[in-house]
């Protein structure tokens, strides 16, 4: 079955330290896969995402994810955290054009 | 991208009332979706909502229960009947848009039943 994992629940992390979320994906071929970010009391915003191509994606609020095709993975890295990055992250895939799987989310705790 | 307002952002309602979470977008899209998210979990996706036709619904939920409204192509209601305290959720309204499979939230609307 296909299946998004993020293993981490919860991550704490100290203002300026970097940040990284992992992600991984069960799916039969590449699928489209996605980061959200959801900030308390807010809907999904969409961070990045990678349908094909270069594995390094750029997306917004400084934050970049890679995707390693061998380790089905799609981690999300930000290099130095600011205190506003404290919120519920999200990856998501899905296969062309059927339906949006998320993960458990991970929740970012940003400690001064 | 797509720029969605749900309405309303928050609620708090009686037990056996019924809610009418509205969603418009700013510009026409072919595809729907309504999601919940119950308190610190992710998201589950409720429907699709078609234009023109019934809402698809994904195992565990049903019309009677959920029943959504697509008049157009840029609105859509969902209603959520005869609430007990297990429907206080977070609502999101979702679209897909453009040429890639590209979906953009809403803000949510947080509903608690009493």
């Amino acid at each position: 079955a296909q299946s998004v994992t993020q293993p981490d629940i919860h991550i704490t992390v100290s203002e300026g330290a970097s940040l990284e979320l992992r992600c991984n994906y069960s799916y039969g071929a590449t699928p489209y896969l996605f980061w959200y970010v959801q900030s308390p009391g807010q809907g999904l915003q969409l961070l990045l995402k990678y349908f094909s191509g270069d594995t390094l994606v750029q997306g917004i609020k400084g934050f970049e994810a890679e995707f390693k095709r061998s380790q089905s993975s799609f981690n999300l890295r930000k290099p130095s955290v600011h205190w506003s990055d404290a919120a519920e992250y999200f990856c998501a895939a899905t296969d062309s054009w059927g339906k949006l799987q998320f993960g458990a989310g991970t929740q970012v705790v940003v400690t001064p | 991208s797509a720029v969605i307002s749900q309405k309303p952002s928050r609620d708090i309602c009686q037990r056996g009332t019924s809610l009418t979470i509205q969603c418009q977008v700013d510009s026409q899209v072919t595809m729907m979706f309504w999601y919940r998210q119950q308190p610190g979990q992710s998201l589950t996706l409720i429907a699709t909502a078609n234009q023109g036709s019934e809402a698809t619904y994904e195992s565990g939920f049903v019309i009677d229960k959920f029943p959504i409204s697509r008049p157009n192509l840029t609105f859509s209601t969902l209603t959520v009947s005869n609430m007990s305290p297990e429907d206080s959720s977070i609502y999101l309204c979702s679209v897909r848009t453009g040429s890639k499979n590209i979906q953009y939230f809403g803000a949510g609307t947080r509903l608690s039943v009493l």
